[in-house]
């Protein structure tokens, strides 16, 4: 069985700029959640949708937004880009709710904003 | 609101000595823990879980862990490391709260010498 992907896996941009990062589930997975993984920390929430709805958000601003397809794909969508936004951006899936259900990561999105 | 802290940014260990790993994490209700790691240029991977019950787990790679409420903690151990246990290892809180957001640390960098 494939795993979660990821794509593009690295990305370079430029300040003021606008990005979609996707994400395909493991098949059968109902969730998806984005975090951001800042060079030398730990994961930081952004976003949980489950059956397409969105259920979490984390502290990022709007210009961060996202969506689950029918498919259970998703798109992250990040405008008017900051240099602090540079990342790797991870995504996650699952078969139900975060809290009870094991979380499978894909190898993430690299994101260098000039 | 839910934290979590990795006392050590980076843990030097000869091949085949134990190892702990340290997280504390602090919040007004119920939890849950996590420990996940990252191998070098990988996403990141569910090494084990607290829900309930047990508050010794047994995860993946002959990891354990302990949840201890009145401390607080809930330190990753392994009896005996290998050269490929080098890796980033993350704790995490969740709330049981219907609250879907997980609060990962900062990580701790395991070094195994030979």
């Amino acid at each position: 069985d494939a795993g979660v992907t990821q794509s593009p896996t690295h990305l370079i941009k430029t300040r003021g700029q606008q990005v979609t990062l996707r994400c395909s589930p493991i098949s059968g997975h109902k969730s998806v959640s984005w975090y951001q993984q800042v060079l030398g920390q730990g994961p930081q929430f952004i976003f949980q949708y489950y059956e397409k709805e969105e259920r979490g958000r984390g502290n990022f601003p709007d210009r961060f937004s996202a969506r689950q397809f029918p498919n259970y794909s998703s798109e992250l969508n990040v405008n008017a880009l900051l240099l602090g936004d540079s990342a790797l951006y991870l995504c996650a899936s699952s078969e139900g709710t975060v809290l009870t259900d094991t979380q499978y990561f894909g190898p993430g999105t690299r994101l260098t904003v000039l | 609101a839910q934290s979590v802290t990795q006392l050590d940014s980076q843990v030097p260990v000869f091949e085949e000595a134990p190892v702990e790993l340290r997280c504390n994490y602090s919040s007004s209700v119920s939890v849950y823990l996590f420990w996940y790691v990252q191998y070098p240029n990988q996403g990141l991977q569910l090494l084990l879980k607290y829900l309930s019950g047990s508050t010794l787990v047994k995860g993946i790679n002959g990891f354990e862990a302990e949840f201890n409420k009145s401390q607080t903690s809930f330190h990753l151990r392994k009896p005996s490391v290998h050269i490929s246990d080098t890796a980033e290892y993350f704790c995490a809180v969740s709330s049981s709260n219907r609250d879907d957001k997980i609060i990962f640390g900062k990580g701790t960098r395991l070094h195994i010498l030979p």
